[in-house]
């Protein structure tokens, strides 16, 4: 079965600060695509970033990057320079192939940036 | 870039009445809708994916008959949430399949039952 684990409840960062949020998956298929989402308290989902089973190069988005690590069955979102704006729910999502594109959400990392 | 919407944004309705989500893509078609629930501090939970013109597939655990979803259009997918009860308050979220499998999500609803 798949799943998609985010063991940190809640962070801190200072503000300007680079944060890794963690995200390990489960899955015993080959296919498969990894994304970050940023959820606002106005709870609208702003996708971030988006990582295929097979790309070889980690995404990268601006001030987002995902560290991609196959073997581990990670795929860490990075936010470098920090801004009070970043402040929100994250959650790392998996989609299963043959699924028709649903989508399976891990428990969410709530990120406060301090100033 | 697509944009979905729902309607409305919030609802408030009495136990025991029914009430429904509109979800739209407005600049393309989708064959293929989504519906989530979101607890407060909790994860998006799939309720079910709708399909245009056939029958939704719900996720299990899920009461069909108390989720009703209808995807008449290639733009619109409806959830009615038949006989509301208390514990049905939630944030409903719904999302578009776009052509190549990505999900374009609408702003949310968030339903009350008093």
């Amino acid at each position: 079965a798949q799943k998609i684990t985010q063991t940190q409840p809640g962070m801190f960062v200072q503000e300007k600060e680079a944060v890794t949020l963690d995200c390990t998956y489960d899955t015993s298929d080959p296919s498969y695509g990894l994304f970050w989402y940023k959820q606002p308290s106005s709870g609208e989902m702003i996708f971030l970033i988006y990582q295929g089973s097979y790309d070889q190069q980690n995404a990268t988005e601006g001030r987002y990057s995902l560290n991609f690590q196959k073997a581990r069955k990670s795929a860490n979102l990075v936010i470098s320079a920090s801004q009070l704006g970043d402040s929100a729910m994250y959650f790392c999502a998996m989609r299963p192939p043959d699924q028709g594109g649903k989508l399976i959400f891990g428990q969410g990392t709530e990120l406060s940036v301090k100033p | 870039g697509a944009v979905v919407s729902q309607h409305p944004s919030w609802v408030i309705c009495k136990s025991g009445t029914s009430v429904k989500i509109e979800c739209r893509s407005l600049d393309f078609q989708a064959t293929t809708m989504f519906w989530y629930r979101q607890f407060p501090k909790q994860s998006l939970m799939l309720m079910a994916t709708s399909n245009e013109g056939s029958k939704a597939t719900y996720e299990q655990g899920v009461e069909k008959d108390k989720f009703l979803i209808n995807h008449a259009s290639l733009t619109l997918s409806t959830l009615t949430v038949t006989s509301a009860h208390p514990e049905d308050s939630s944030f409903y979220i719904c999302s578009a399949r776009g052509p190549n499998y990505e999900q374009y999500f609408g702003p949310g609803t968030r339903l009350t039952v008093t």
